[in-house]
């Protein structure tokens, strides 16, 4: 079955280190994003990509890196400068074409040791 | 800028009755699409509904129709015969047609709570 895979389910972060969340899809999917939320505050917007090998930072990127080097997937790394990171992690895909919905992950739920 | 508003954190509604969720929203251009995705207590985002603005007819999924009123910019949501399935967050999600990016803007959500 097609869908999005993210991982871990849940994450724990020391003070000063820098964790990635995985997130593969396998449904051909051009678009992809990373979105965090938030209790009260929806999902925000972190980065998200177009295409292979190109992102753009969203509503809240600092303190997040991203890489896309391979259509399938789109790694999301919560850096030391974040000083709250913890949060709920979606990830989400999407076909290039307009009207498209968002297809989800289950979450990542990232939180400080 | 475009922004996406559900004044309604929290709603509770009794079982098989009709509940309407409510979200408004800002932008200044003519072409765009509107969606209502679902967030069980599993945390899985789960598309809903989805509507063209430049499409008069509102659209329908079974028991979840919408109320698209364009010009006061308003994007309800109405779930009839509501179930106890349907209890979870419930998120309005705009996005843009021509702006050149595929950014999707999403409201804070509101709570459904179903009542036995």
């Amino acid at each position: 079955d097609g869908g999005i895979t993210q991982s871990p389910k849940y994450l724990f972060r020391k003070e000063g280190q820098n964790v990635t969340l995985s997130c593969e899809q396998n449904l051909n999917h051009d678009a992809m994003y990373w979105y965090r939320q938030d209790p009260g505050q929806g999902l925000r917007l972190i980065y998200y990509s177009q295409i292979v090998n190109d992102f753009q930072k969203g509503d809240i990127a600092e303190g997040y890196s991203v890489s896309r080097e391979k259509k399938e997937s789109f790694p999301l790394t919560v850096t030391s400068a974040q000083k709250n990171p913890t949060a709920f992690y979606l990830c989400a895909s999407s076909i290039d074409r307009a009207g498209q919905p968002q297809h989800f992950g289950d979450g990542t739920r990232l939180s400080i040791l | 800028a475009q922004t996406v508003t559900q004044s309604q954190p929290e709603m509770s509604v009794q079982e098989a009755e009709t509940v309407t969720l409510s979200c408004t929203y800002d932008t200044s251009e003519s072409d765009y699409y509107l969606f209502w995705y679902k967030q069980p207590p599993s945390r899985q985002m789960i598309l809903v509904i989805r509507q063209e603005a430049y499409k008069q007819q509102n659209a329908t999924e079974n028991r979840f129709s919408v109320n698209f009123q364009k010009a006061a910019k308003s994007f309800s949501l109405k779930i009839s015969d509501s179930q106890l399935g349907d209890a979870a967050m419930y998120f309005c999600a705009y996005r843009p047609l021509l702006s050149g990016t595929y950014k999707y803007i999403f409201g804070t959500g509101t709570r459904l709570k179903v009542l036995a």
